[in-house]
């Protein structure tokens, strides 16, 4: 049984810092991972997607990394902003066709 | 337990016709949720529905597209006068529960993959 973890649950930054998001993950038997943001009252927004068989990708000051058989990605925000606040979302699909999500961290990003 | 059904599996369109998509969750399940996949993308969400409500529709194009869940049914996603654009994987998904964090565990169909000509 897949289980999804992210730490940490709550992260407090200011302006500009370079941060890392950790997802981890107990069955490397995955289909993809994907990074989600979710700002309050709103639904997810896809940051980047990772195939199983991909060891990054990278989107504007965003990089994710996938290791699958460490069970681990971590998702690094350079140069952090204030529009950045929000929850960062991992998912994992595994190949039945679930996805798990994990529980998130919540990211505040101060001016 | 069937899983979370999605029918039709393929269809196809022509311009300015329209395209309905259904989803029937998984036994136990009220929560759903409807995502589109384009061509070597990831999945964006679209819309999270419980019966008879819609809860969250901020991933939907504010025109053409609209979704229910009635009490009684499938869930449909239903696409007016589509476009080549609408060309795409619609993957429905339900949970026993509210959300996409935690404990939740989100089961998918296998997909509608609507193909505009």
């Amino acid at each position: 049984k897949q289980e999804v973890t992210q730490i940490p649950a709550a992260l407090s930054v200011p302006e500009g810092e370079n941060l890392v998001l950790n997802c981890s993950f107990t069955d490397s038997a995955i289909y993809n991972l994907q990074w989600f943001r979710q700002d309050p009252g709103k639904g997810l927004t896809s940051l980047l997607l990772i195939q199983s068989s991909q060891r990054e990708q990278t989107s504007g000051r965003l990089n994710a990394s996938l290791d699958k058989s460490s069970g681990r990605s971590t998702l690094y925000i350079a140069a952090s902003q204030p529009g950045d606040s929000a929850t960062y979302l991992c998912a994992v699909k595994s190949n039945n066709n679930d996805m798990r999500f994990g529980a998130g961290t919540r990211l505040t990003v101060k001016p | 337990n069937a899983g979370v059904m999605q029918n039709p599996r393929h269809l196809v369109r022509r311009r300015g016709q329209e395209a309905r998509l259904r989803c029937s969750p998984m036994k136990g399940h009220s929560h759903v949720y409807w995502y589109r996949q384009l061509p070597e993308e990831g999945l964006k969400f679209m819309v999270y529905l419980q019966k008879e409500n819609i809860i969250d529709e901020s991933g939907m194009p504010k025109e053409r597209f609209s979704a229910e869940f009635p009490k009684e049914g499938p869930s449909i996603l239903r696409i007016q006068q589509v476009v080549r654009g609408d060309s795409a994987a619609y993957f429905c998904a339900s949970s026993p529960r509210a959300g996409h964090s935690g404990a939740n565990v989100l089961t998918f169909g296998a997909g509608s993959r609507l193909t505009v000509l």
